[in-house]
């Protein structure tokens, strides 16, 4: 068990450019969460799957966010059009619906630098 | 509404000093609390947690919190800090609407002086 994995650690990209970030969580959570995290502030909801199904987005996911998860594996948000105001960190963890509150896992963020 | 907040944004504390992060939150319901540490462009380390039982919870690296339901309040402490718990800690509430989702504070960074 390695972990929850997150790629690329950092991206830094010009504003009006896209972006995809990749999370690969613990292999049997089947539950995977996305938050963000800017400067001077604690980590916000985003969005949640559970397996493959999108179950909840926060109106903080404006249009141009979308996520996926596929497969119920791995999980990528997309940021389209860029705007600086994007810039942060990106946080993934995962869960498992077995285990209730245990097991909550963060991983290291990617963090999006637009200038 | 939940909330959690954090009254220090910074605490400067000389080392071997002890030190107290203080945490307030709000909620109807039963709560569920923990605290986090991040270093400097790093993830989020789990410190320790509340779930149920014993109010004085122990974590890693000599930390300490108290959960007071009367003072909603859940304080990390730590007798002696040293200066690699320089870092920025979050004090969080797990809840649950359909699944469980963190709501955190705003932060507290601790800057540890030689």
């Amino acid at each position: 068990d390695t972990g929850v994995s997150q790629n690329p650690r950092h991206k830094i990209t010009k504003r009006g450019q896209n972006v995809t970030f990749r999370c690969d969580p613990i292999s049997e959570h089947n539950r995977l969460y996305w938050y963000r995290q800017t400067l001077g502030q604690g980590p916000e909801f985003l969005t949640y799957f559970q397996n493959e199904a999108q179950l909840e987005k926060s109106r903080l996911l404006s249009d141009r966010f979308s996520a996926e998860r596929p497969k119920g594996s791995f999980s990528t948000l997309e940021i389209q059009r860029t705007e600086q105001g994007d810039s942060a960190m990106y946080l993934c963890a995962s869960s498992s619906s077995k285990q209730g509150i245990y097991g909550y896992t963060f991983g290291s963020g990617t963090r999006l630098t637009v200038v | 509404a939940q909330s959690v907040t954090q009254l220090d944004s910074q605490v400067p504390v000389f080392e071997e000093a002890p030190v107290e992060l203080r945490c307030n939150y709000s909620s109807s319901v039963s709560v569920y609390l923990f605290w986090y540490v991040q270093y400097p462009n790093q993830g989020l380390q789990l410190l320790l947690k509340y779930l149920s039982g014993s109010t004085l919870v122990k974590g890693i690296n000599g930390f300490e919190a108290e959960f007071n339901k009367s003072q909603t309040s859940f304080h990390l402490r730590k007798p002696s800090v040293h200066i690699s718990d320089t870092a920025e800690y979050f004090c969080a509430l797990l809840t649950y609407s359909g699944t469980y989702k963190y709501i955190f504070g705003t932060g507290t960074r601790l800057k540890v002086l030689a």
